[in-house]
């Protein structure tokens, strides 16, 4: 069973502060690693798919970086909206090298942003 | 269609009865998976399509569940004799195909057996 970790399980900022939380999984057989974020009542929303070490990637405040040697990955929001209040998922493709390929995800961050 | 559809959106059902869920993926996504999320869970993978290769079911919980993809296009996933435990929000994704692509989420199944 592959273990994907995600902390802090949740986190309460005021607007305008920058956070960042933590994805750990497997190093061995590292094929992907993707974050989502997950709004109430809507679906899972892609952000980020990365697939190198060092792979660093940006969308507007908000950017992630990936060190598959060690196995994390961070997410850093900088200057919280409370349009960022979400739940942020992280989740593991491994490689199994039998030619499937599926995504295994963390419990997730539950971020809330207080105006 | 512009995005990944599912149905019904809501489903209450009697303990031992059959339920059927329905996702109409992306046109031209060849890969479509089945996940669920029971209450206070991570999402839990269920099973994956890729084109016209063998589905990879290893996350079926019980033989009571199974899945079909018709033409390669829309997907049911049918649960018999439900139990209590199967209540959970039923989520289908796609993608361009397998591998380094992000997935594109339906609005997902809440199903409630009672």
């Amino acid at each position: 069973i592959l273990n994907v970790e995600q902390s802090p399980q949740s986190l309460h900022v005021q607007e305008g502060d920058s956070t960042n939380f933590t994805c750990s999984f497997p190093s061995s057989n590292f094929y992907a690693l993707h974050w989502y974020r997950w709004e109430t009542a809507k679906s899972p929303e892609a952000l980020f798919v990365m697939t190198l070490n060092g792979d660093e990637k940006k969308k507007g405040r908000i950017s992630a970086t990936l060190n598959t040697k060690e196995g994390y990955s961070y997410l850093y929001i900088k200057g919280s909206q409370p349009e960022d209040s979400a739940t942020y998922l992280c989740a593991f493709m491994g490689d199994s090298g039998a030619g499937s390929y599926q995504l295994t995800f963390g419990k997730g961050t539950k971020l809330s942003v207080i105006p | 269609g512009a995005g990944v559809s599912q149905s019904p959106s809501n489903k209450v059902t009697e303990k031992g009865k059959d339920v059927e869920l329905r996702c109409d993926p992306i046109s031209g996504h060849t890969a479509l998976y089945w996940y669920r999320q029971s209450l206070g869970q991570g999402l839990e993978f269920l099973i994956y399509f890729q084109g016209n290769s063998a589905p990879d079911k290893s996350g079926l919980p019980s033989d009571r569940f199974s899945a079909e993809r018709t033409g390669g296009s829309v997907s049911t996933l049918t649960i018999q004799r439900t139990q209590q435990e199967d209540s959970a929000v039923y989520l289908c994704a796609s993608s361009i195909r397998q591998g380094s692509y992000g997935y594109t989420f339906g609005s997902g199944t809440r199903l409630t057996v009672v």
